[in-house]
């Protein structure tokens, strides 16, 4: 079975500091990892994929097998990245590709 | 703008009644996904449709269905509504039936009351 745990609901950071969201994932298999965004009254954005491995908006993620982690980390975070944050996870193609989410973790840059 | 639209963005009913949600997927794409997201559940797969087929279920209700047309527009229809199915549905859409990368309409909030 798919799972992913975000165990953070709220962070609430100053503007400018590092912020990090936690994703941990259970899968048997090699997943897909992805980082989901959604903010305020729109619809939910990719804001980036593991197997990528590039920056969007300053953000980063590595994927930890060992760990089975998929953490996503900005060095210096800017009120614009108030949001909701959703960690997914893909598995095996065959079995159709569905998007297994975690709870989410809202993010709030104060000023 | 994703591309991927829905219609009605707000639908407001009663107990017992049946509702169509309708979903447009991007120019191209051919695989469609729905999914629930509601504030003790949060965000659930429901089904997804490839080209017309259903080619993936998950916690889909007996009392939900959907269907995706030779147009490549996909509709989830609702029945016999209960309180506990008032949430957000999203759509989704991918180029075909294997890609990862989904992209989300924005989906229609059905407040049954």
């Amino acid at each position: 079975a798919q799972r992913v745990t975000q165990p953070e609901k709220l962070l609430s950071v100053f503007k400018g500091a590092p912020v990090e969201l936690k994703c941990n994932y259970s899968y048997s298999g090699s997943p897909e990892l992805f980082w989901y965004v959604q903010y305020s009254r729109q619809r939910l954005q990719l804001l980036l994929r593991h197997i990528s491995r590039e920056s969007i908006k300053g953000f980063t993620a590595d994927l930890n097998k060992g760990e089975t982690s998929f953490h996503l980390k900005k060095p210096f975070a800017q009120e614009e990245d108030s949001a909701m944050y959703y960690c997914a996870l893909s598995g095996f193609k065959a079995a159709g590709n569905k998007l297994t989410f975690g709870g989410g973790t809202r993010v709030l840059v104060k000023p | 703008d994703s591309g991927v639209t829905q219609t009605p963005k707000h639908l407001i009913t009663a107990t017992g009644q049946r509702v169509t949600l309708r979903c447009s997927p991007r120019s191209g794409d051919l695989s469609v996904y729905w999914y629930q997201q509601s504030l003790d559940q949060g965000l659930q797969f429901l089904i997804q449709y490839y080209n017309g087929e259903e080619r993936a279920k998950g916690n889909i209700l007996e009392r939900f269905s959907a269907q995706q047309f030779p147009d490549l527009h996909s509709e989830l229809n609702l029945s016999s509504l209960e309180l506990g199915d008032s949430a957000l549905y999203f759509c989704a859409s991918s180029v075909d039936r294997s890609s990862y990368e989904q992209y989300f309409g924005p989906g229609t909030r059905l407040t049954v009351t």
